[in-house]
């Protein structure tokens, strides 16, 4: 069935550092790819998606880049800030229209 | 908008008790479904639904039943409560399929 990896599982950087999530998908016919973020005690939130049409998608600090070819997706979040400390989910739509989570990764920034 | 709305927000069940999880959205949103969300295993989908009268497994379906009978509710039901599924249950629904989720608040469910 429909797999989303989602690497590393924990993630602590110093603020103003740069923070990479790495996702790979199962379905080759998987074409959304959105990740959220989810603080202490609250539900998920969209921070940024991208479709299989597009390779990098940019949102001021955050951007996501996909490769169709190798089926991984990354996430990209440059000059980190404590308030970016939260968990973040990697998630992808199959074409069964199922949108499966990646088992998210626990970013802790530092001041 | 009141978004998604999902009741209730804390519950306790005996193994074996039946309930259910009630969610609805006012957000005409076709796409809705139902994830589990365990400690170091992500949020993993129960069931869904791409619009009223359609409903399909996900991943971890045992255990639980859905309906999807009007467009703005898509109740959870636990049919007979087991440890296995304490949990956190988030609803969530979409405009479309490939259109961004919105979360409910969540109930957390605990299983004795």
């Amino acid at each position: 069935g429909e797999n989303v990896e989602q690497h590393p599982s924990t993630l602590s950087v110093q603020e103003g550092d740069s923070a990479v999530i790495k996702c790979t998908y199962s379905d080759s016919a998987s074409n959304y790819f959105p990740w959220y973020k989810q603080e202490l005690g609250k539900r998920p939130q969209l921070i940024i998606d991208i479709r299989s049409n597009v390779g990098e998608k940019k949102d001021q600090r955050i951007a996501v880049t996909l490769n169709k070819t190798a089926k991984h997706f990354s996430l990209h979040i440059t000059e980190t800030q404590p308030e970016d400390s939260a968990v973040y989910f990697c998630a992808a739509r199959s074409n069964t229209d199922k949108l499966i989570f990646g088992t998210g990764t626990r970013l802790q920034v530092f001041p | 908008n009141a978004g998604v709305t999902q009741t209730p927000k804390f519950q306790v069940l005996k193994t074996g008790q039946s309930m259910t999880l009630q969610c609805a959205q006012d957000m005409n949103h076709e796409y809705m479904s139902w994830y589990r969300q365990d400690p170091g295993m992500g949020l993993r989908l129960i069931h869904y639904s791409v619009g009223a009268g359609i409903t399909d497994q996900g991943e971890v379906p045992n255990g639980y039943n859905v309906s999807r009978s009007t467009t703005e509710d898509f109740p959870l039901r636990l049919l007979s409560a087991a440890p296995s599924q304490t949990s956190v249950y988030f609803c969530a629904s979409s405009y479309s399929k490939d259109s961004p989720l919105h979360f409910g608040n969540g109930t957390r469910l605990t299983v004795t």
